[in-house]
């Protein structure tokens, strides 16, 4: 079974200061990640998937993460966030066969101050 | 944009009462999903469907939920007879094929059982 963690349930940070969401993962198998953002009163929308290849994986809005094997991880980072940035950020892994059910983290609830 | 849509977007319903919860999937999406997100806990995977079968449910999907593809575009999840623990944020969501891993959400329907 595949299980995830992400170890801050609230960040809040300065507008225009960096972020970085943590997320920790646990597979037997191969998995794909994902995080994926909802803002308020909305659907959880997909900001950047690994997959395979390249283990930096970027978004069209600035953030970023890094897919680290060895210490199972998948963090996610901006160097400058924006008061839009706010919103609730879940780190979700799939195996990659079969019906490819999402397995999700807590969430961590991101607000940014000005 | 093609997007999830789900109705209704607030349920009320009494205990032991029975209720369902509809989505119309992206068109030409071929798997379907249901999660659910219990205040203040984790988003979970319920059930997955795809080719007018159940694909993969968890151990939450017992005999008291069901869903159903009735008419080629909605997609619906029927809890026969509600229960407290029920009451959650239930979340809908697609995705057009097993070589293409994005699922799109839908906004979701909190469901409240008194």
């Amino acid at each position: 079974a595949q299980s995830v963690t992400q170890l801050d349930s609230q960040v809040p940070v300065f507008e225009e200061a960096p972020v970085e969401l943590r997320c920790n993962y646990s597979s037997s198998v191969s998995v794909y990640l994902f995080w994926y953002v909802q803002y308020p009163n909305q659907g959880l929308q997909l900001l950047l998937k690994y997959l395979s290849g390249s283990t930096l994986v970027e978004s069209i809005n600035g953030f970023e993460a890094e897919f680290n094997k060895s210490q199972t991880s998948f963090h996610l980072r901006k160097p400058s966030v924006h008061i839009s940035d706010t919103a609730e950020y879940f780190c979700a892994v799939s195996i990659i066969q079969g019906a490819q059910k999402l397995v999700f983290g807590q969430g961590t609830r991101l607000t940014i101050n000005p | 944009e093609p997007e999830v849509t789900q109705t209704p977007s607030h349920q009320v319903t009494q205990m032991g009462q029975e209720v369902i919860l509809r989505c119309v999937p992206i068109s030409n999406h071929l798997y379907f999903y249901w999660y659910r997100q219990i205040l203040g806990q984790k988003v979970e995977f319920l059930v997955s469907f795809y080719n007018n079968e159940i694909s993969e449910k968890s151990e939450i999907f017992d005999d008291q939920f069901s869903v159903e593809r009735p008419d080629g575009s909605n997609f619906t999840l029927k809890i026969r007879s509600t229960k407290l623990e029920d009451s959650a944020m239930y979340f809908c969501a697609s995705k057009a094929s097993s070589s293409y891993n994005e699922q799109f959400f839908g906004p979701g329907t909190r469901l409240t059982v008194l």
